[in-house]
């Protein structure tokens, strides 16, 4: 069965300082992968997604994921964070169908 | 352009009643799906409908709970009846195809609380 696990549960971050959300998945084989965030009280959206090509993929808001296949992971980075993106943020997988295998999400609580 | 449309946005209600949820996927989309968020269990995928047909309805809890699509403009998921432990968020998502690759869009959820 597919799994993502999201090593931090919890992340308090200083506003402009670094963030680091970690995400492994299960599986070796060719996977699709994907940030959503959720801001509280709101569904979920997509921050931004891996299918193929270029390894790091970035988001318009200055988020970026790398995937790494060897170490099957989709760690999602930002170099400044805003009191704005305080959220959760879920790691998803899916493989050649429809279904999406979430993590358990990781809270970013940002404070000035 | 709308994003997919869920009501009601909360509903509170006394166990043993019926809850009925409703969806507007976007338009076009021809992939819809019922997930439940929960502190304890996370994003649970309860059905899957692709162009109006339950193609997976693995996730549904038990037969309390059932959902339809009746057109591709609109998806209800009932509880019948309602206890305490269905209490959560439920979400209505889209996409347009099926594939694994596909955009997912979530609507805002219906927040149920059973007393």
């Amino acid at each position: 069965a597919q799994s993502v696990t999201q090593l931090d549960s919890q992340v308090p971050v200083f506003e402009e300082a670094p963030v680091e959300l970690r995400c492994n998945y299960s599986s070796s084989v060719s996977v699709y992968l994907f940030w959503y965030v959720q801001y509280p009280n709101q569904g979920l959206q997509l921050l931004l997604k891996y299918l193929s090509g270029s390894t790091l993929v970035e988001s318009i808001n200055g988020f970026e994921a790398e995937f790494n296949k060897s170490q099957t992971s989709f760690h999602l980075r930002k170099p400044s964070v805003h009191i704005s993106d305080t959220a959760e943020y879920f790691c998803a997988v899916s493989y050649n169908d429809y279904k999406l295998s979430f993590g358990a999400g990781t809270t970013v609580t940002v404070r000035a | 352009d709308a994003g997919v449309i869920q009501s009601p946005r909360h509903e509170v209600t006394e166990m043993g009643q019926e809850v009925t949820l409703r969806c507007k996927p976007i338009s076009g989309h021809n992939s819809l799906f019922w997930y439940r968020q929960t502190m304890m269990r996370g994003l649970e995928l309860l059905i899957y409908f692709n162009n109006n047909v339950p193609i997976d309805d693995s996730g549904m809890p038990e037969d309390r709970f059932s959902a339809k699509m009746p057109n591709a403009s609109f998806s209800t998921l009932k509880i019948q009846p309602s206890e305490p432990r269905d209490s959560a968020v439920y979400f209505c998502a889209s996409s347009f195809g099926g594939g694994g690759g596909n955009t997912i869009y979530f609507g805002e959820g219906s927040w149920l609380t059973v007393v």
